[in-house]
């Protein structure tokens, strides 16, 4: 009964690889989103989805791609990879915007560490 | 700009003494306030948060924070921390009618028995 998770848990490739990383909640979020943690631990929003429509992009690379099928899932895809895309990738959904205490409260998977070599 | 610092990198105490770690924002509004733990190798896990009313907000795992508007500031408690409580401390910001959490970065907190 995990509330988002995220898969794989770990990922090692090569340089100019392409590869992608899922994600999916069962909290009945509206909206889902992708950090990046790097090694100094330093977490910083990527993108934000809120039902499936991009509200979010943090002047990340265009090799990074997400795609949101439904509500539900939010995938990330990275083209070309480099050595400095290494990092752990935390995927969190909430429900922003509403009326209460829920309101901006996220939720976090429990991340996917991807190692370039 | 908007921004969230947590002035200590790392702080080490002994088990059964008491926590404060801090944190500071720099905003011209009043955010909405969170403290979140990561234990080694896992996600992040709410701990507290502050939207509005009582100043002094009750948390899971016997943890409070203050918010003080004239400090900028939401400092976390514990009056007793047991050994089980090491892990990476982070503060974040959601600023009003913006979805963005804004983390501070990170205070790991060590325990000695």
């Amino acid at each position: 009964d995990t509330a988002v998770s995220q898969t794989p848990k770990y990922l090692v490739t090569q340089m100019g690889n392409d590869k992608s990383i899922k994600c999916e909640q069962n909290l009945g979020h509206d909206t889902m989103y992708w950090y990046k943690q790097d090694s100094k631990k330093f977490l910083k929003i990527m993108f934000s989805y809120n039902n499936k429509e991009l509200i979010i992009n943090e002047t990340v690379p265009n090799r990074f791609s997400p795609k949101s099928p439904d509500k539900a899932h939010l995938n990330l895809h990275i083209n070309s990879l480099e050595l400095g895309d290494s990092a752990v990738y935390f995927c969190a959904s909430s429900h922003p915007g509403t009326s209460g205490s829920s309101s901006y409260e996220q939720y976090f998977g429990p991340g996917t560490r991807l190692t370039v070599t | 700009a908007q921004s969230v610092t947590q002035p200590d990198i790392h702080i080490t105490v002994s088990e059964g003494a008491s926590l404060e770690l801090r944190c500071n924002y720099s905003y011209g509004a009043t955010p909405y306030l969170f403290w979140y733990v990561q234990s080694p190798g896992q996600g992040l896990q709410l701990l507290l948060k502050y939207f509005s009313g009582d100043t002094l907000v009750q948390g899971i795992k016997g943890f409070e924070a203050e918010f003080k508007r004239s400090q900028s500031s939401f400092n976390l408690r514990k009056p007793s921390v047991h050994w089980s409580d090491a892990a990476e401390y982070f503060c974040a910001v959601a600023f009003y009618n913006t979805d963005k959490l804004i983390f501070g970065t990170g205070t790991r907190l060590q325990v000695f028995p």
